[in-house]
């Protein structure tokens, strides 16, 4: 199995708090993705990175930042929760495409829930 | 963009039959990769199956098989002889070579009834 941890697996946090996620993986792949995933939804990118300190958005990016400082690792921050952004997020990572073929391997997710 | 469609929200089956979950996608990038995932009860996102846009036969892993019809930009998933423990979610998602996105569809929910 691809070393790939999320912590922390469940919140339950305030609306307008601000919420950090943390993506950890020992693989040393380049690319590391952030998704949240609702019912009629099916998992929708947030945002992802190519390499340290290098990131961009994805389709559902408002409300959201994330942070790359080290290969390890890549946060998501919410900066100030709303009810809409409870979810259940997966971190994914992959390595340098040799091909097409390179399939992503996920996290096992962190359900959050904000009241 | 490129987009991916799951018009199958849930499906029940009998154990033993075969199972066909539909995909269709949406690109104008020539070269792309299909990928197959299942989501069980407990939340891990499982890698079944891939296809390439080049491939020129249809993938197969074990009971998994991947009817890719590129004119009609189709790629159903097909499970041979179902089992109990294939009632889970299923997602299809492509990956075009021009970035490094994952796209994924909306799902589909299969029960497999004993």
């Amino acid at each position: 199995d691809a070393g790939i941890t999320q912590s922390p697996r469940h919140k339950v946090t305030e609306t307008g708090t601000p919420v950090t996620l943390r993506c950890h993986q020992t693989e040393n792949h380049r690319y590391m993705y952030w998704y949240r995933q609702d019912p009629g939804h099916g998992l929708r990118l947030i945002h992802y990175s190519y390499g340290v300190k290098d990131t961009d958005k994805g389709e559902v990016s408002d409300g959201y930042s994330v942070s790359r400082s080290k290969t390890e690792d890549f946060l998501l921050t919410l900066e100030s929760a709303t009810s809409s952004q409870t979810s259940v997020y997966f971190c994914a990572i992959s390595p340098v495409p040799t091909g097409l073929n390179t399939e992503a391997f996920f996290g096992q997710g962190t359900r959050l829930t904000v009241v | 963009a490129q987009k991916i469609t799951q018009t199958q929200p849930g499906m029940f089956v009998q154990e033993k039959e075969a199972v066909t979950l539909d995909c269709t996608y949406d690109t104008s990038d020539p070269s792309y990769g299909l990928f197959w995932y299942k989501q069980p009860s407990s939340g891990e996102m499982i890698f079944l199956i891939y296809q390439g846009s080049y491939d020129q036969q249809n993938a197969t892993e074990g009971r998994y098989s991947l009817n890719f019809q590129k004119a009609r930009k189709s790629a159903n998933l097909v499970i041979s002889a179902s089992q109990l423990g294939d009632s889970a979610m299923y997602f299809c998602a492509m990956r075009v070579l021009v970035d490094e996105k994952l796209t994924f569809g909306t799902g589909t929910r299969l029960t497999i009834i004993p």
